[in-house]
């Protein structure tokens, strides 16, 4: 049981390019996640997803796309990177329902120059 | 999901309570609080939640008040390794969650 795992862990990338944060889980849970944590600050909701096919947008979507093709996985991509997205990326998994803790990545921490 | 205020920092004298407060006024009556913590930029921990009841597990308490518009974690023997950013959010599903800037506790030897 491993939890959730992100991939890759530390990542630069040149403004203007593309790439995909992986993230997977495998607690079969309904509801993942992803967040952006910049330096001495809070975690935003970037876009999360209640299932398969369903995603949805949170505080600050922008630069980002999502798609949950399994329960197991939930890639998020940028599509144009921007020095503004450098920032460390946590995704997170749950079962659905109020009484329930997510479960956090370890992080990927991008850099855009 | 209600909007939480949190202190931005504490201090702890190690072995001491650590006692952590939270303001969740407008929190709706299906809305659970949910405490995380976050330890060095590692990925948040979850450490307790309430509905209506004060909470207690094997890592700290959860105090709710009657009126459910403010809680208070409590860490019985806070230890170095307690040191971290807390999180209190208020929420009807974990996984939707919005994280404020929380409450630094640094905890002293």
């Amino acid at each position: 049981n491993a939890g959730v795992t992100q991939t890759p862990k530390f990542q630069v990338l040149k403004t203007g390019q593309s790439m995909t944060l992986q993230c997977a889980q495998d607690m079969n849970h309904e509801y993942m996640s992803w967040y952006r944590q910049d330096p001495g600050m809070g975690l935003r909701l970037i876009h999360y997803s209640v299932g398969a096919g369903i995603t949805d947008q949170g505080e600050v979507p922008n630069g980002y796309n999502v798609s949950r093709s399994t329960t197991e996985d939930f890639p998020l991509r940028l599509l144009s990177a921007a020095p503004s997205q450098t920032s460390v990326y946590f995704c997170a998994s749950s079962y659905v329902g109020g009484s329930t803790e997510a479960f956090f990545g370890q992080g990927t921490r991008l850099t855009v120059v | 999901d209600a909007k939480t205020t949190q202190p931005p920092s504490m201090d702890c004298a190690e072995g001491r309570a650590a006692n952590l407060p939270c303001n969740h006024s407008t929190i709706s009556g299906n809305e659970y609080v949910y405490w995380y913590r976050q330890i060095h930029s590692q990925g948040p921990q979850y450490i307790i939640h309430g509905l209506k009841n004060n909470e207690t597990n094997e890592m700290a308490s959860l105090i709710i008040t009657e009126d459910r518009k403010s809680s208070t974690l409590i860490l019985p023997h806070a230890t170095l390794r307690d040191t971290a950013v807390y999180y209190c959010i208020a929420l009807t599903n974990a996984g939707k969650s919005t994280f404020g800037d929380g409450t630094t506790l640094t905890v002293k030897p």
